[in-house]
C-alpha cells in the first residue's frame, strides 16, 4: 500500500523565518511527487518532481526530491502571513493513477 | 474558465437520507476523482474514473457510489447517509498525457450528516 508521511503536522513561525517541510514516501513504481497549497478551499498546485536532485523554484518556494532516500522537502524563505496554509504532499505510482496524499502540514505565519 | 465545478457547496442531511454530489469539468480531462478530507487525515480517495463509462474504487469506497455517464461529469452518491460521512468532499480531474500532470481541484462540498 502506497504511503506518504509528512512532518511536522503543524508549525508556527514568525514572518521572515525560513521553514522546511518534509515528505517521505513508500510507493511501488514511483512516478512523481507533487506539492499543493491549501488555504481555505481547493488545493492549488505548487510543484511536481520526478527526478532526484533537481530543484524546482517559484519565488520564495523551492522543492527537491531524493529518490534514493525516498523523501522530498519544501522550503519557504522569508515567510509571510500569506504563506499560512496547509501544505499537502502527494505521490503517484506508474501511469496517470490517482494521487495518494499525506496528512498535510499546517503552517501558521504570525506577524 | 470554470475548471472544476462542484455542486452543491454546502449541504446538511439527516441520517438515512440520500443525495448526489455533482462534479463538472470543462477541460476535456480523461481522469476524475472524488476525495474526502477530514481533520488531520489529509485527502483520501473514495472512487475515481479513467474515462467515460468507467469507475474504480479508491481507499474509502464504502457507503458511496459513483457514475461517469458523460466525460465532463462525475457523480458521487450517498444512498443512506451516516454521521461518519460528515466531511469536505473534493472532486479533481487530470488530463491524459504521456508525462505526468497535476490534478485540478474543485472548491469542495461541505456535507454535514446529523
Amino acid at each position: 500500500e502506497d504511503k506518504v508521511v509528512q512532518s511536522p503536522l503543524s508549525l508556527v513561525v514568525h514572518e521572515g523565518d525560513t521553514v522546511t517541510l518534509n515528505c517521505s514516501y513508500e510507493v511501488t513504481n514511483f512516478r512523481s511527487l507533487l506539492w499543493y497549497k491549501q488555504e481555505k478551499k481547493a488545493p492549488t498546485f505548487l510543484f511536481m518532481l520526478t527526478s532526484s536532485g533537481i530543484e524546482k523554484k517559484s519565488g520564495r518556494l523551492s522543492s527537491i526530491l531524493d529518490k534514493k532516500e525516498l523523501f522530498s522537502i519544501l522550503n519557504i524563505t522569508a515567510t509571510q502571513t500569506g504563506d499560512s496554509a496547509v501544505y499537502l504532499c502527494a505521490v503517484r505510482n506508474s501511469g496517470n493513477t490517482p494521487l495518494v496524499f499525506g496528512k498535510g502540514t499546517r503552517l501558521s505565519v504570525i506577524a | 474558465n470554470a475548471g472544476v465545478t462542484q455542486t452543491p457547496k454546502f449541504r446538511v442531511l439527516k441520517t438515512g437520507q440520500s443525495m448526489t454530489l455533482l462534479c463538472a469539468q470543462d477541460m476535456n480531462h480523461e481522469y476524475m476523482y472524488w476525495y474526502r478530507q477530514d481533520p488531520g487525515m489529509g485527502l483520501r480517495l473514495i472512487h475515481y474514473s479513467v474515462g467515460e463509462g468507467t469507475t474504480a474504487k479508491g481507499e474509502v469506497p464504502d457507503g458511496y457510489n459513483v457514475s461517469r455517464l458523460k466525460k465532463q461529469n462525475f457523480l458521487l452518491g450517498l444512498e443512506s447517509a451516516a454521521p461518519s460521512q460528515t466531511s469536505v468532499y473534493f472532486c479533481a480531474s487530470s488530463p491524459w498525457a504521456r508525462g505526468d500532470t497535476e490534478a485540478f481541484f474543485g472548491q469542495g462540498t461541505r456535507l454535514t450528516v446529523v
